[in-house]
């Protein structure tokens, strides 16, 4: 199955300051997801990312807030703008190998804002 | 409406015994696969079993197995024998045509010595 690195794998920021998390991918995959999840939650899509394409968000997240972007097949980043401390969760980015049966999740980043 | 119900928050287990996690999921879609993973403190996300709708055998993969009720929508993970490195939080996940995955609340499991 695909192998992603994601960083940075934790940070602490200041709330009204942006952070951006990136997704490298060591081969082509059509499709990535990021999720978001708040302590002790489960997790949560923010968007679908399409490389060639806009990001497809879901209710209750927008693109001013989480802009994604895909520049080739195999990164993608998000960023989480104007953060408050609400923010603060571990975002994942998975990607679905076609033909693997188990979608593979980068080792996440723990963002606390302050 | 949830998609992927887990009704147990937590578990205890006595190491070496066998816990089932239940799931229950919700769907019309005729092709769906189902998944559980296993999320320690660390925070990643590991693969443990996958089920396709028209599988008609239950998926094993080492110590784990599903219980795959296709009638009554569930899907429950078996762990056997339980270890200390088992206590961890487990999510139930179903993927439907649009490729993406819904997940369950989760289960957290403590392995008891």
């Amino acid at each position: 199955s695909a192998v992603i690195s994601q960083k940075p794998s934790r940070d602490i920021c200041q709330r009204g300051t942006s952070l951006t998390i990136q997704c490298q991918v060591d081969s082509q995959v059509t499709m990535m997801f990021w999720y978001r999840q708040q302590p002790g939650q489960s997790l949560t899509l923010i968007a679908t990312a399409n490389q060639g394409s806009e990001a497809t968000y879901e209710s209750g997240f927008v693109i001013d807030k989480f802009p994604i972007s895909r520049p080739n097949l195999t990164f993608s980043t998000l960023t989480v703008s104007n953060m408050s401390p609400e923010d603060s969760s571990i975002y994942l980015c998975s990607v679905d190998r076609q033909g693997a049966r188990g979608y593979t999740f980068g080792s996440g980043t723990r963002l606390t804002v302050v | 409406a949830q998609k992927i119900t887990q009704t147990q928050p937590g578990m205890f287990v006595q190491e070496k015994e066998a816990v089932t996690l239940d799931c229950t999921y919700d769907t019309s879609d005729q092709s769906y696969g189902l998944f559980w993973y296993k999320q320690p403190s660390s925070g990643e996300m590991i693969f443990l079993i996958y089920q396709g709708s028209y599988d008609e055998q239950n998926a094993t993969e080492g110590r784990y197995s599903l219980n795959f009720q296709k009638a009554r929508k569930s899907a429950n993970l078996v762990i056997s024998a339980s270890q200390l490195g088992d206590s961890a939080m487990y999510f139930c996940a179903m993927r439907e045509d649009d490729y993406k995955l819904s997940f369950g609340a989760g289960t957290t499991v403590t392995v008891r010595a």
